[in-house]
């Protein structure tokens, strides 16, 4: 039973737009939220987080946006630059676990 | 920021052996490391919580005799597969968690370990 979910495998979007990346969880006791950005046989990359008690957090060209009521969360990239390309993993801390519950990630595709 | 290594970053080994993963936090100390498995275009799966000086962990399904998992020090913990089985082949990942300071939820990962069991 997947608890964390990105429904969209890949997403394209053109330089200098925004890439919206959506993540889905269904564990209301998750009390933290991740966004990893990953390479090929790399390991993840930690872009930005937020608390369960927020529903907003930025950091610089990255947003994360919470929706508790509707459990998902979305990362907002703007503007998009072709170094985003990566595959982008959602993951959420609690539910009684102390590791990480990670989605199967967005493979994000930049354009020029 | 924290930097984890990984090593070996690539073994391939015979059905039957055993293999040492190494999982190293280089400029900190990790009181609690975490081992995660990667199959091909799926998300990462913890298999096991490793704290320092204590037993490990693991998630349900994750069998403990065939993945030994020991933390000896606060920057070294070490995930054996023993008897390893084509179905092992997998990429491995390894993550630290800092032991002081306030961002205590934040994992910093390890480059991986690609497992090719023959």
């Amino acid at each position: 039973d997947q608890q964390v979910k990105q429904n969209s495998p890949s997403l394209s979007v053109q330089e200098g737009r925004i890439s919206i990346l959506n993540c889905d969880y269904t564990n209301s006791m998750f009390d933290y939220f991740l966004w990893y950005k990953k390479y090929p046989a790399e390991g993840p990359t930690f872009l930005i987080s937020i608390s369960s008690i927020k529903d907003k957090n930025e950091d610089g060209r990255f947003t994360v946006f919470l929706n508790k009521s509707a459990k998902h969360l979305s990362l907002h990239i703007v503007p998009s630059q072709p170094g985003d390309s990566a595959v982008y993993f959602c993951a959420a801390r609690g539910g009684g676990a102390d590791g990480l519950t990670f989605g199967k990630g967005t493979h994000l595709i930049i354009q020029p | 920021g924290a930097v984890v290594s990984q090593h070996p970053s690539w073994v391939i080994c015979k059905s039957g052996t055993s293999v040492k993963i190494e999982c190293r936090s280089l400029d900190f100390q990790a009181t609690t490391m975490f081992w995660y498995r990667q199959f091909p275009k799926q998300s990462l799966m913890l298999m096991a919580t490793s704290n320092e000086g204590s037993k490990a962990t693991y998630e349900q399904g994750v069998e403990k005799d065939k993945f030994l998992i020991n933390h000896a020090s606060l920057t070294l913990s070490t995930l054996t597969v023993t008897s390893a089985h084509p179905e092992d082949s997998s990429f491995y990942i390894c993550s630290a968690r800092v032991a002081t300071g306030s961002s205590y939820n934040e994992q910093f990962f390890g480059p991986g370990t690609r497992l090719t069991v023959l």
